[in-house]
């Protein structure tokens, strides 16, 4: 099946740890995207990158971070730096303009 | 800057029922629109892409229709099911920034009641 997968579903942080959210694509898109989602918000771009070993802040890049190393991963570092971290996050591939997006990774500070 | 704009927020109507959501964009510079579903707690799945040359694309119930003059885009779900409730995304395919930017709006939550 072809598709996005992201890991983990659910993920727990202490304040001032770093955290990884993990995002796999077998759709073999060149770009792909992180999105967060907070309540009564649209989504917002955090970060893209169009092709391997490239990528670009989106709208909301502070306190985040990212490697584009293979095309299939895209993975996003949530570093202590980021201030309100808790949210879902949402990874985006696309291919003709259209952009296809996995399951989402909920994330809680506690 | 584009902004993206769904009204109602919310909508909750009997099964059987025709209805309309509305998605409203600010700068008419744009190269597609998509419309998205998203079921609570989960990812977003695409529903219809418009290119920006399109007046509409229609997918089994769903018709949606795209006026770029007017900046207005309208989601057309026939025969409305339980099954349908969901909160529906419309985002638009920025041409200003240079690469495939969605800006999206905040969604309108829909549901169908037996």
């Amino acid at each position: 099946d072809g598709g996005i997968t992201q890991s983990p579903k659910y993920l727990f942080r202490k304040e001032g740890q770093n955290v990884t959210l993990s995002c796999e694509q077998n759709l073999n898109h060149d770009a792909m995207y992180w999105y967060r989602q907070d309540p009564g918000q649209g989504l917002r771009l955090i970060y893209y990158s169009q092709i391997v070993n490239d990528f670009q802040k989106g709208d909301i890049a502070e306190g985040y971070s990212v490697s584009r190393e293979k095309k299939e991963s895209f993975p996003l570092t949530v570093t202590s730096a980021q201030k309100n971290p808790t949210a879902f996050y949402l990874c985006a591939s696309s291919w003709g303009g259209e952009q296809f997006f996995g399951p989402g990774t909920r994330l809680t500070v506690l | 800057k584009q902004e993206v704009t769904q009204i109602p927020a919310a909508l909750s109507v009997p099964e059987g029922e025709n209805l309309v959501l509305n998605c409203s964009f600010t700068d008419s510079a744009i190269y597609n629109l998509q419309w998205f579903r998203q079921d609570p707690g989960k990812g977003l799945t695409s529903l219809l892409l418009i290119q920006s040359s399109q007046r509409e694309q229609t997918s089994g119930r769903l018709n949606a229709s795209l006026d770029k003059s007017s900046g207005r885009s309208t989601l057309y779900i026939a025969a409305s099911q339980p099954g349908d409730s969901a909160t529906y995304l419309c985002a638009v395919g920025d041409m200003n920034t240079g690469f495939q930017k969605l800006v999206f709006g905040t969604g309108t939550r829909l549901l169908v009641s037996p």
